[in-house]
């Protein structure tokens, strides 16, 4: 059964300008996770936020956790080329871990 | 780079055979799993181990099946292949201790093609 659900399905940005994605769960999480998927390859871990906190940072990324709305946001700032992949959040629940449909983003030069 | 391997790359088989998709990693993690996804879609949980000699069957209902006899294997193995198996099979890895803060590592993926 799905746990989340990304949006939008597709994004097409222009270089350098920031990226969002919001992910929604139904159930109650231990944590939430976002991974990377270039095309036709394996996924990337990217950032991983547990339930008790409500932001976080790994460098160009920034992720937001709201329980109360059971909502994610993954925000690439001042995107480039190489962001151009499929992005999938997924949530901890039983110690197995569910992925959404996922997000494909698509910088433009 | 990543520490979990999977062979082959690509698999294209004829209808009716056997067939076992490899997976290993390196890192001693205990727990492994194995995902299934068709092309640009979602990624479905087919199966599951804790540890050795421990395997789960996953969300997904699917004809193959797992074995986990060492810690740092986890083949899965379809018996019977039909095109409807057609699509892409992602391992991942995890140590049960560190999930709460490092997430799946994941294999670069088999793309499987039935004929």
């Amino acid at each position: 059964s799905q746990q989340g659900e990304e949006d939008p399905q597709a994004l097409s940005i222009q270089e350098g300008e920031n990226a969002t994605m919001n992910c929604s769960y139904k159930t109650s999480i231990n944590n939430l996770q976002w991974y990377r998927q270039n095309s036709g390859r394996g996924l990337v871990h990217l950032i991983l936020i547990r339930s008790n906190e409500r932001e976080k940072h790994s460098g160009r990324l920034r992720v937001t956790l709201d329980t109360s709305k059971k909502s994610s946001s993954l925000l690439i700032t001042a995107s480039r080329a190489a962001d151009t992949a499929s992005y999938f959040c997924a949530t901890d629940r039983d110690d197995k871990i569910i992925f959404g449909k996922g997000t494909r983003l698509h910088i433009l030069p | 780079e990543a520490d979990i391997y999977q062979t082959p790359r690509y698999l294209v088989i004829g209808t009716g055979k056997k067939i076992t998709l490899e997976c290993s990693q390196t890192m001693g993690h205990d727990k492994m799993y194995w995902y299934q996804q068709d092309p640009g879609m979602e990624l479905h949980l087919i199966h599951y181990s804790y540890g050795v000699n421990s395997t789960e069957k996953g969300d997904l209902s699917s004809e193959s099946t797992v074995s986990r006899i060492r810690t740092e294997h986890f083949p899965l193995t379809l018996e019977s292949a039909r095109p409807s198996h057609t699509s892409q099979y992602l391992c991942a890895s995890s140590d049960r201790g560190r999930q709460g803060s490092y997430g799946y590592t994941f294999g670069s993926g088999t793309r499987l093609t039935v004929v």
